[in-house]
């Protein structure tokens, strides 16, 4: 069965800290993704990646970096955290040239 | 650029009763079409998918979707809502190679009344 774990659920941060968000999949899929979910305004694109180590800003990869250096794990960094990042993030996953993508549970952040 | 609107932000509906969400999108190319859904506390699960071929597509738990050109609308409906459809709906445009990059509608709220 398919398997996209977060590490956190819930997390709370204070403004200027380093935040890492991990992400791992084991179905051995070549594409990541990582997203935010707003009330209203859907999910929108942060990053992804199509390998280890490649990486291609989504829509909104302001304040955000990644790191992929294993296939299976995918990390989402918030160099210094901003009350603007409190949100739902949720990672995905997919086969290359798959359209369907797998979601995680989602990590909810709270930036204080 | 590409969008997708998703009108009704809150349905409520009886038990039994058919629910339709609506899902208007804005794509240069032919979409690759999706409808999602988040179960509370749960990941998204992928209810259907249209690429191409037959424009009404069939998914799980009895959700369906017809594709209209003409409107660009990718509209989902169900016959008869179960309790458990209490969840968020959201429609999405896949857009670059195999429609990997998807952009989101802001999501339907639904509420299944007993």
């Amino acid at each position: 069965d398919v398997k996209v774990t977060q590490s956190s659920r819930y997390l709370v941060k204070r403004t200027g800290e380093k935040v890492f968000l991990e992400c791992v999949q084991d179905m051995d899929h070549e594409n990541m993704f990582w997203y935010r979910q707003d009330p209203g305004l859907g999910l929108r694109l942060i990053y992804f990646s199509y390998d280890v180590k490649m990486k291609e800003k989504g829509d909104i990869p302001e304040g955000y970096s990644v790191s992929r250096e294993k296939k299976e794990r995918f990390s989402l960094i918030l160099e210094s955290a901003s009350t603007n990042q409190t949100s739902m993030y949720l990672c995905a996953s997919s086969l290359i040239g798959q359209e369907t993508q797998y979601f995680g549970p989602g990590t909810r952040l709270l930036v204080l | 650029a590409q969008s997708v609107t998703q009108p009704d932000i809150h349905i409520t509906v009886s038990e039994g009763a058919s629910l339709e969400l609506r899902c208007n999108y804005s794509y240069g190319a032919t979409p690759y079409l999706f409808w999602y859904v988040q179960s509370p506390g749960q990941g998204l699960q992928l209810l259907l998918k249209y690429f191409s071929g037959d424009t009404l597509v069939q998914g799980i738990k009895g959700f369906e979707a017809e594709f209209k050109r003409s409107q660009s609308s990718f509209n989902l409906r169900k016959p008869s809502v179960h309790w458990s459809d209490a969840a968020e709906y959201f429609c999405a445009v896949g857009r670059g190679a195999a429609g990997n990059k998807l952009t989101f509608g802001g999501g339907t709220r639904v509420l299944v009344k007993p």
